[in-house]
């Protein structure tokens, strides 16, 4: 159990264009689910938090109006990184919390790779 | 604030031999503790967590991590490393929302 997927796991835009990236626990209900950023050979640097039927919670220095963030359902958050540049570049992860009980583990996403052109 | 201090970036061991990976933090209460693994280009999967009691942990994997609050370290260990293990390790600290996470250590196994 505690599975977490991320769709793509890999992609490609021009640089100017929006992309979309999903995260859904695919075995149990997340209230909670956070959004991290990981630059080559770094560690992960958290952007935000993501609640269902709320607004996120953007950590410092994050662009909240680049990085948008909805978290629509206890299963499923997206994060869109709109008009796209090149330093945008980084592998992005999500990670899910449950809902009850366990509530301060969290169980990570495969990742997706974006590359800026 | 929370901060997690992961001093080796690099570890190569030899199969076989034993491993220990340190992890120091600085919480002001009792933190949780977590080790994740990351293989390349792959997510993090939890390998062990402590929130209270024993203060040594077993994990998965054959890994083992001792809480030791004087010195505020929280280092992994395993008896005999398997090619297999070669990875980058994570430390984190929670407070039961947020997780910090340390630089990581790359873990290189030799033959």
């Amino acid at each position: 159990g505690a599975v977490v997927s991320q769709h793509p796991s890999w992609v490609i835009c021009k640089s100017g264009t929006s992309v979309k990236i999903e995260c859904r626990s695919l075995d149990f209900q997340a209230t909670t689910m956070f959004w991290y950023r990981q630059f080559p050979k770094q560690s992960l640097m958290l952007m935000a938090t993501s609640n269902e039927g709320s607004k996120a919670t953007y950590e410092q220095g994050v662009e909240k109006d680049k990085f948008l963030i909805n978290h629509a359902s206890l299963t499923l958050s997206t994060l869109t990184v709109t008009s796209a540049h090149p330093e945008d570049s980084s592998f992005y992860i999500c990670s899910a919390r449950f809902s009850q009980g366990r509530s301060y583990e969290q169980y990570f996403g495969p990742g997706t790779r974006l590359t800026v052109t | 604030a929370q901060s997690v201090t992961q001093p080796d970036i690099h570890i190569t061991v030899s199969e076989g031999a034993s491993l220990e990976l340190r992890c120091n933090y600085s919480y002001g209460a009792t933190p949780y503790l977590f080790w994740y693994v990351q293989s390349p280009g792959q997510g993090l999967q939890l390998l062990l967590k402590y929130f209270s009691g024993d203060t040594l942990v077993q994990g998965i994997k054959g890994f083992e991590a001792e809480f030791k609050r004087s010195q505020s370290s929280f280092n992994l260990r395993k008896p005999s490393v398997h090619w297999s293990d070669a990875a980058e390790y994570f430390c984190a600290v929670g407070d039961g929302n947020k997780l910090v996470f340390g630089a990581g250590t790359i873990l290189r196994v030799k033959s």
